[in-house]
């Protein structure tokens, strides 16, 4: 079946754009994570969601970071005004029961974005 | 200090070779560990997943965990070009609602034909 697709697979924009990732889930996975992953570090939690409430939002550096889910389907991740340091790798992941659990591979191929 | 500490490589190996992939952890609510996959320009994908304390074979690979040390490692048995890839170690806590995991840097390994 059809895994974690994420959209654009990448983004190029300038410093001060607004940008929009999007994330769509497996379909029928109620919990949805946000992480990001610079160049040569691992990756850091941004947001949670429990079908489109966030439990846990602790993980979003700053206020220009935004992120809403419709159900339990597609979520973006808005960033306003890019900056530089905002370059990285955004990965969604999605999962059956709130538990990034075992025996599964539920993340998605990412969204690099580079801000010039 | 980072909650997880991982050695980022780069790691060679030759072929056939046993690998040994580590990580130290501060937080002692961590009580789920995990080491994932994740090739070049694509997504981590779940390897081994261990609860608590002990070890967990599949296949060529070994996971170990010692809470006393807060020490997990992945072990690689005969070595393939095809496991050349950056592992990333990752750890949770259990009570509900703090779901999310808090990975390593990731560890570059390279299998040498």
């Amino acid at each position: 079946g059809a895994g974690v697709s994420q959209s654009p697979s990448n983004k190029v924009t300038e410093k001060g754009k607004d940008v929009e990732l999007r994330c769509d889930p497996i379909s029928g996975h109620t919990a949805l994570y946000w992480y990001r992953q610079r160049l040569g570090q691992g990756l850091e939690f941004l947001i949670y969601f429990q079908g489109n409430s966030a439990p846990d939002k602790s993980g979003l550096p700053s206020d220009r970071f935004s992120a809403e889910r419709t159900g339990e389907s597609v979520s973006t991740l808005t960033i306003q005004r890019t900056q530089q340091e905002d370059s990285a790798v955004y990965l969604c992941a999605s999962t059956p029961r709130g538990r990034l659990d075992a025996d599964t591979q539920y993340f998605g191929p990412g969204t690099r974005l580079t801000v010039l | 200090q980072k909650e997880v500490e991982q050695d980022p490589g780069p790691l060679s190996v030759p072929e056939g070779a046993i690998v040994s992939l580590n990580c130290t952890y501060s937080n002692s609510a961590f009580q789920y560990f995990m080491w994932y996959r994740q090739y070049s320009r694509k997504g981590p994908e779940l390897l081994m997943y261990t609860y608590s304390s002990g070890n967990k074979e599949d296949g060529r690979f070994t996971a170990q965990v010692d809470k006393s040390s807060k020490y997990i490692s992945l072990f690689i048995r005969d070595s393939q070009p095809s496991d050349s890839a950056t592992y990333l170690c990752a750890m949770r806590q259990t009570n509900f609602g703090n779901e999310k995991l808090t990975f390593g840097t990731g560890t570059r390994l390279t299998i040498i034909p």
